[in-house]
């Protein structure tokens, strides 16, 4: 079956660093997304990645590893605007999107 | 900035009772994605159009649930009859081509809720 996997959770400091990671198991892989959602708003465009490697785009960085299955998207100089849940999304073989639970973060002074 | 749009933003119904929801995508994206989003869960696409052509209506619940784009502009999604389970927030996205790897735009989303 397909499946993505996200931490539910996670905390950290305003102006730190924070990793929050993706992996999947799909038939197949054609690209990767992620977004960014505030509470209670719709999902954002954050970045999609299709080859491995880091894409950086100002504080928000997205890597791949599509030989591990595997993403991370690195927020760098935390700031309280910040707090918001992150989708990973992943294109199957049969290009369907197919989306993650999200992971909740939470930024603290 | 062209945006989706959505309405209504909110909407309390009682069970059995029809409600209907509409949006307009971004003037010139053929592809709408019609997705129903429940609280600490990704969206789940509910159907998907290409123009004024349904692509994919695998996970829509057909004994009650509704979409049409007719004039392949602005679309509607009607549930009838409305039932508890179905309280989530329904979100409508719009992408330029039906290429999978475009950039899918959402709108602010119809939070519904059934009692």
């Amino acid at each position: 079956g397909q499946n993505i996997d996200q931490p539910t959770e996670m905390t950290a400091t305003e102006g730190a660093i924070v990793q929050i990671n993706c992996t999947y198991q799909t038939s197949g892989f054609n690209g990767l997304f992620w977004y960014q959602q505030h509470a209670g708003e719709a999902p954002t465009f954050l970045s999609y990645n299709v080859l491995d490697g880091l894409e950086e785009k100002g504080r928000f960085s997205s890597f791949l590893s599509r030989s591990k299955g595997y993403s991370y998207l690195l927020l760098k100089e935390l700031q309280m605007k910040d707090s918001a849940s992150y989708l990973c999304a992943v294109i199957d073989s049969n290009y369907q999107l197919i989306w993650g639970a999200g992971t909740k973060l939470i930024i603290k002074p | 900035e062209a945006e989706v749009a959505q309405s209504p933003r909110y909407k309390i119904t009682e069970k059995s009772q029809a409600v209907a929801f509409w949006c307009d995508p971004i003037s010139g994206h053929a592809t709408l994605y019609w997705y129903r989003q429940i609280l600490g869960q990704g969206p789940e696409l509910l159907v998907q159009f290409q123009d004024e052509s349904v692509v994919d209506d695998s996970q829509l619940p057909k004994d009650r649930f509704s979409a049409e784009r007719l004039k392949g502009v602005d679309s509607t999604l009607k549930i009838q009859p409305a039932e508890l389970g179905d309280s989530a927030m329904y979100l409508c996205a719009s992408s330029f081509s039906g290429n999978p790897t475009d950039t899918q735009y959402f709108g602010p989303g119809t939070r519904l809720t059934v009692l």
